[in-house]
């Protein structure tokens, strides 16, 4: 079975603060994406990669920044944490080449930012 | 106006109930269709794909109409492990590119004894 694993399950941090939400997956996917859920409003991406070293904005990138150095890890980065980034964070992997349209999702980090 | 819209329930039906989820989205270009289930608490995860054709697994028949630019699920004598958030998922991009997905924002359906 694919697993996607994320870091943190919880976390609770400060306005202004910087904030890693990691990423790993064992099944050798291209494609890795982070998204964040809220009531109301859906999924949405914030960025996502095909490849090592390569990202691609999403929807809503503002505030955010990725980091894609090895193939299995993808990584979240909040550079200076606000308010409105409290939210669900669900990272998600696809295989690439044999996509069927399906996606991984890791079990979500619950962030929220005081 | 949303890109892929549904009604967000919730649905509250008894056991053995027939229940359907309608979906509709904008981008008349989209290439491919899907549900996803979340139960409370948990991950997204893949239920069905959606064809043209219409395409049917066990219990749940998936539907789609492009010239309306709709999809359906349709669960028949429904369970309380049915008891999930139902999201609808639209692929903009062609086949290989998941990263073009659009994500409803679900149907709750809640099953009662």
């Amino acid at each position: 079975d694919v697993k996607v694993t994320q870091s943190s399950r919880y976390l609770v941090k400060r306005t202004g603060e910087k904030v890693f939400l990691e990423c790993v997956q064992d099944m050798d996917h291209e494609n890795m994406f982070w998204y964040r859920q809220d009531p109301g409003l859906g999924l949405r991406l914030i960025y996502f990669s095909y490849d090592v070293k390569m990202k691609e904005k999403g929807d809503i990138p503002e505030g955010y920044s990725v980091s894609r150095e090895k193939k299995e890890r993808f990584s979240l980065i909040l550079e200076s944490a606000s308010t409105n980034q409290t939210s669900m964070y669900l990272c998600a992997s696809s295989p690439g080449d044999r996509d069927t349209g399906e996606l991984f999702f890791g079990e979500g980090s619950r962030l929220t930012v005081l | 106006r949303k890109e892929v819209e549904q009604d967000p329930g919730p649905f509250n039906v008894p056991e053995g109930a027939t229940v359907a989820f309608n979906c509709t989205y904008s981008n008349s270009a989209s290439q491919s269709f899907f549900w996803y289930r979340q139960d409370c608490r948990k991950e997204p995860k893949l239920l069905m794909s959606v064809y043209s054709s219409g395409n049917e697994d066990g219990r749940f028949t998936a539907q789609l109409n492009r010239a309306s630019q709709y999809i359906s699920l349709l669960i028949r004598d429904s369970k309380l492990s049915d008891s999930a958030t139902y999201l609808c998922v639209v692929n903009e991009g062609d086949r290989s590119n998941t990263g073009k997905l659009i994500f409803g924002q679900g149907t709750t359906l809640q099953v009662k004894p």
